[in-house]
């Protein structure tokens, strides 16, 4: 049983490209969360989203950053015209009924 | 004040010795994880925990929640269990229940 998969592992962008992060969940899980970590800094919720839906973005900054999570296939966080102060570690988690969350590897963005 | 406090914020151990890192929070919670972040980045999740005990290895975890703070022990540390240990919290009150809030973690360094 394969654990959170996250893709890429690590992403280059230049200002003003957009990133787009992966996640697949553990399988049987419906529930995915985004979490960012600044350099030297805690962790950070994002986003909470079950299939097709969002259900909290209270942690989204407003414009430029957005996540879906579709019927079919991985969540996607996507983040356009990239600036330096997004560069950081992008963790997805997953959970089940049971609410504990299991945490992918992360996706770490350096924005040049 | 933020509302998940860790201490120490670093600490270095010998090999062998008994470990304790507390966590305390200031808001009601339905539930509080302890998570462990490796050098390469990667989290995984060691307890989800409500109330009383859980034991894991030599890992073992405690919560008082009338005095809403939380313990996390590792008994004959090795150099392995170097790591940042978070705490997090998920909120009782009412809103997204994947809301986590993160305490800063602390560093752990284990000597040979």
């Amino acid at each position: 049983n394969a654990g959170v998969m996250q893709n890429p592992r690590h992403l280059v962008r230049r200002r003003g490209q957009e990133a787009r992060l992966r996640c697949s969940p553990m399988k049987g899980h419906s529930h995915v969360y985004w979490y960012r970590q600044l350099p030297e800094e805690g962790l950070k919720f994002m986003v909470y989203l079950q299939k097709e839906n969002i259900i909290d973005e209270s942690g989204m900054p407003k414009e430029r950053f957005s996540a879906e999570f579709p019927k079919e296939g991985p969540s996607i966080l996507r983040i356009q015209q990239v600036v330096r102060g997004d560069s950081a570690a992008y963790f997805c988690a997953s959970s089940g009924l049971a609410d504990e969350q299991f945490f992918g590897p992360g996706t770490r963005l350096t924005v040049l | 004040k933020n509302e998940v406090e860790q201490s120490p914020q670093n600490l270095t151990a010998q090999e062998g010795e008994f470990i304790t890192i507390n966590c305390s929070y200031s808001v009601g919670i339905s539930a509080l994880h302890w998570l462990q972040q490796h050098p390469g980045g990667g989290i995984v999740s060691l307890f989800m925990l409500s109330s009383g005990k859980k034991k894991h290895g030599r890992l073992i975890a405690t919560i008082n929640i009338q005095e809403k703070h939380s313990s996390l022990h590792i008994t004959a540390s090795h150099p392995r269990d170097s790591a940042v240990y978070i705490c997090a919290v998920r909120s009782e009150d009412g809103g997204s229940q994947g809301n986590l809030i993160f305490g800063k973690g602390t560093k752990l360094s284990v000597k040979p």
